[in-house]
């Protein structure tokens, strides 16, 4: 059951430079999207969020945009840095339920 | 800053044993839940529990899982009777309100059955 994917298992990037980590969806129903950073031996930490209302949001150096017509979330890191180096989950949550689904996770890896 | 903490950080059991796991969400929080992770695979939702009765639950959260907030600070996760299987990092969650609030995530606890 892939409800929630993320087709990249990892991202090598530059500091300073943009991160865009992808996520895509089957699920119609998903109208609530989030984003986790993970460390190893830690639980996920929440990052941003977005509603389906919504195609952006913003917060500091993290963006995530919403594609509906796609099914498609992007998070987007600007600029890129050495401490942002950990997996990123992408999750959805449908109207009116509480559990997330999450995706497989992306690991990021910031060069300095 | 306020935060999910979960007691053990992990357990080692046997087959067939019960096992019980805490967390203690954030004070001011409604809604709790548990998730596991089992190595190389994704977080997988378990069940949430709001105003005392489960709210939603998994395929997995089968007969032998069972929750708890026994006092106004705890929430508790139990095994019955632990399965080669169970084995996995377990995740307690909070959230201040249910859809479109952030669940905040604990530490976990690495759960490993033999």
């Amino acid at each position: 059951d892939q409800q929630v994917k993320q087709n990249s298992p990892s991202l090598s990037v530059q500091e300073g430079r943009i991160s865009i980590l992808n996520c895509d969806y089957t699920n119609s129903m998903f109208d609530y999207f989030l984003w986790y950073k993970k460390y190893p031996a830690e639980g996920p930490t929440f990052l941003i969020s977005i509603s389906s209302i919504k195609d952006k949001n913003e917060d500091g150096r993290f963006t995530v945009f919403l594609n509906k017509s796609a099914k498609h979330l992007s998070l987007h890191i600007v600029p890129s840095q050495p401490g942002d180096s950990a997996v990123y989950f992408c999750a959805a949550s449908e109207n009116a339920g509480n559990m997330l689904t999450f995706g497989g996770g992306t690991r990021l890896m910031v060069k300095p | 800053e306020p935060e999910v903490t979960q007691t053990p950080s992990h357990q080692v059991t046997q087959m067939g044993q019960e096992v019980i796991l805490r967390c203690v969400p954030i004070s001011n929080h409604l809604y709790f839940y548990w998730y596991r992770q089992i190595l190389g695979q994704k977080v997988e939702f378990l069940v949430s529990f709001y105003n005392n009765e489960i709210s939603e639950k998994s395929e997995i959260f089968d007969d032998q899982f069972s929750v708890e907030r026994p006092d106004g600070s705890n929430f508790t996760l139990k095994i019955r009777s632990t399965k080669l299987e169970d084995s996995a990092m377990y995740f307690c969650a909070s959230s201040a309100q249910g859809w479109g609030n952030e669940q905040y995530f604990g530490p976990g606890t690495r759960l490993t059955v033999t």
